[in-house]
């Protein structure tokens, strides 16, 4: 069973520019979360979708926002960049039916402002 | 609004020896889950133990075992005997239950383990 997929794992923006990142999740799996990882801040929560619907956010300027797809693909947008976007952002997808809540996470998409 | 704090930004362990990792949370809930994550050198986030709210007996996974205190709002991570592929950085995370969850974790700080041989 492949895992969530998070592409591309390495980015390069120039500040003022706009980004998206994309994260498939494991088959079967409805819920998509986005998760901000920085040295200073830690891992912070963006927000959640499930069946293409954000059902959760985070506190983030609106510059941040996503969509789920019907195949449960999410991708993540970030407009007008700033230096201090730089961070790895993780993706997790999990079942979230009943007690089934583990989430797995990608690998991460390393997202460097210049 | 919940928070999770874990106080030890770095630690370190003798191969073959045991170490617990600390961790406490804040939050008016009364469903709720907990969890320990591993974050090696590679950047995937593994999910190490969970433990749910409404369990008295603490989880166990091979090595690993918490011991969770609800009342003190306290849930530590013991790691028995210590292997070299254990070192990494540790989340305690928390999410709500039932109609409050919405797949949002809420992380701490991080302890850095390190475990020399």
């Amino acid at each position: 069973k492949a895992g969530v997929t998070q592409t591309p794992r390495y980015l390069i923006k120039t500040r003022g520019q706009q980004v998206t990142l994309s994260c498939s999740p494991i088959s079967g799996h409805r819920s998509v979360s986005w998760y901000q990882q920085t040295p200073g801040q830690g891992l912070q929560f963006l927000f959640e979708y499930f069946s293409e619907t954000q059902r959760n956010k985070g506190n983030f300027p609106g510059r941040f926002s996503g969509r789920q797809f019907s195949n449960s693909r999410s991708e993540m947008n970030v407009s007008t960049l700033e230096l201090g976007d730089s961070a790895l952002y993780l993706c997790a997808s999990s079942l979230q039916t009943g007690l089934n809540t583990e989430a797995f996470f990608g690998q991460g998409t390393r997202l460097t402002v210049v | 609004a919940q928070t999770v704090t874990q106080s030890q930004p770095e630690m370190s362990v003798q191969e073959a020896e045991t170490v617990t990792l600390s961790c406490t949370y804040d939050t008016s809930e009364s469903n709720y889950y907990l969890f320990w994550y591993k974050q090696p050198p590679s950047r995937q986030m593994i999910l190490v133990i969970r433990q749910e709210a409404y369990k008295q007996q603490n989880a166990t996974e091979n090595r690993f075992s918490v011991n969770f205190q609800k009342a003190a709002k306290s849930f530590s991570l013991k790691i028995s005997d210590s292997q070299l592929g254990d070192t990494a950085m540790y989340f305690c995370a928390f999410m709500k239950e039932g109609s409050g969850n919405t797949g949002k974790l809420i992380f701490g700080q991080g302890t850095t383990l390190q475990v020399k041989p």
